[in-house]
């Protein structure tokens, strides 16, 4: 069974950085054509996809987020990293990792519930 | 940040069939890239519905079709029950190598 969980803080002031760590089980990241997305939806408004890393360890960002996302993995402990810097109240959502299984198409099968990050002085 | 349209609120009787446009540009859909749709209730994460434009995965009803053609593609369901009264959102690459979305459409039954 596949299954994806995300952790990280509810709470961060303007300006820090945000770690949030997608933790799977049921699949290996290192397998040929595998890939973990994140993708946030801020309450009330439309999913927005993040970044995503490859089994090859390829990183692809959002192109307006692009210099505030890291994306990391480490493959022995099953775990996707996310770091977003300068932090601001629009960045309040509902943050989500997805895993997606094939080499030729980029759907994602497997969702995590989401974390919910506020933004607040 | 959604670069795929779709209308934000569709609706219609239980049994009658309702489609969900989602309009990209050649610089996605239209590039050849496939078409994901995801079904969301409020206050859970996204399911996938249909991948690779016209593929449902296991458990998901014959009821729901995908459909691509050109810059754009469709989510019909056909016999509308209740439970599927939920948000629905498209999905594909773009030629930048990054996902899209859609700005998501609202299905409501009457």
């Amino acid at each position: 069974q596949v299954t994806l969980k995300e952790s990280g803080p509810a709470l961060v002031k303007p300006t820090q950085t945000l770690t949030l760590t997608c933790t799977f089980s049921g699949f290996s990241l290192s397998t040929s054509g595998m890939r973990v997305s994140w993708i946030r939806q801020p309450p009330g408004k439309a999913l927005e996809w993040l970044a995503r890393i490859d089994w090859d360890d390829d990183e692809y960002y959002n192109t307006s987020l692009k210099t505030r996302l890291t994306i990391s993995k480490d493959t022995s402990k099953n775990q996707v990293v996310l770091t977003m810097t300068n932090m601001e109240p629009v960045d309040t959502a509902t943050y989500y990792c997805a895993r997606s299984p094939s080499p030729v198409s980029y759907y994602m099968d497997v969702w995590g519930k989401g974390t919910t990050v506020t933004v607040s002085s | 940040q959604s670069v795929l349209t779709q209308p934000p609120s569709v609706s219609g009787a239980p049994g009658q069939r309702v489609i969900i446009s989602c309009t990209g540009s050649s610089s996605n859909i239209g590039a050849g890239y496939d078409v994901h749709w995801y079904q969301q209730f409020p206050g859970t994460a996204p399911k996938l519905l249909i991948y690779v434009n016209t593929n449902r995965p296991s458990g998901v009803p014959d009821r729901f079709s995908g459909s691509k053609s050109g810059t754009s593609a469709s989510l019909a369901i056909t016999g509308l029950q209740a439970e599927d009264e939920a948000d629905y959102y498209c999905q594909s690459y773009d030629i930048s190598r990054i996902g899209v979305f859609g700005t998501g459409t609202k299905v409501t039954v009457l």
